[in-house]
């Protein structure tokens, strides 16, 4: 089955240390994004990319990095520089049509809260 | 600067319809989603509208007026497993998706 498995979905972590949350996909999109949603704000995007080896800071990449090594794999650390990082994170992918809106596709989401 | 407007809440009895309004502000259009997200869950697609008017979709109908930077979702024959949030993301000159906050829809038997 082609999809978007994120992992783990709940995460806890003590203050001042740095986490990476994995994201793959086997549909073979070219563009992924890493979202963080906070209860009563809309999804917010933190880094975004569309091609292998090239990612673009989104709204809030502070405290934030990623890296896009394969076409399948988005990894997002996130360092002790973010100041409040418990949240929902919400990795996605899409086709990437010329001239138009794409589709998102969303993992599961991983859940992390810092201590 | 980009703003997206719907309600917080809505409470809807189940069998009935319910029609959840979006205003948006955004640089540039291409397009707007719909997507219901379960609590706790990852949002999943349920429309996308890029020209004015509506599209039906099963129970689910969305409307587009780009002039009126306007847009709703229809539920019609509502279930309790439409109990749900659902976002309003307009797409902009970037093809970025701008996303609101979500409408939380309460249904009751």
């Amino acid at each position: 089955d082609g999809g978007i498995t994120q992992s783990p979905k709940y995460l806890f972590r003590k203050e001042g240390q740095n986490v990476t949350l994995s994201c793959e996909q086997n549909l073979n999109h070219d563009a992924m994004y890493w979202y963080r949603q906070d209860p009563g704000q809309g999804l917010r995007l933190i880094y975004y990319s569309q091609i292998v080896n090239d990612f673009q800071k989104g709204d809030i990449a502070e405290g934030y990095s990623v890296s896009r090594e394969k076409k399948e794999s988005f990894p997002l650390t996130v360092t002790s520089a973010q100041k409040n990082p418990t949240a929902f994170y919400l990795c996605a992918s899409s086709i990437v049509l010329a001239g138009g809106a794409d589709e998102q596709f969303f993992g599961p989401g991983t859940r992390l809260t810092v201590l | 600067g980009q703003n997206i407007d719907q309600p917080t809440e809505m409470t809807a009895t189940e069998g009935a319809i319910v029609q959840i309004n979006c205003t948006y502000q955004t640089s540039g259009f291409n397009g707007l989603f719909w997507y219901q997200q379960h609590a706790g869950e990852a949002p999943t697609f349920l429309s996308y509208n890029v020209l004015d008017g509506l599209e039906e979709k099963g129970r689910f109908s969305s409307f587009l007026s780009r002039s009126k930077g306007y847009s709703y979702l229809l539920l019609k024959e509502l279930q309790m497993k439409d109990s749900a949030s659902y976002l309003c993301a307009p797409c902009d000159s970037n093809y970025q998706l701008i996303w609101g906050a979500g409408t939380k829809l309460i249904i009751k038997p």
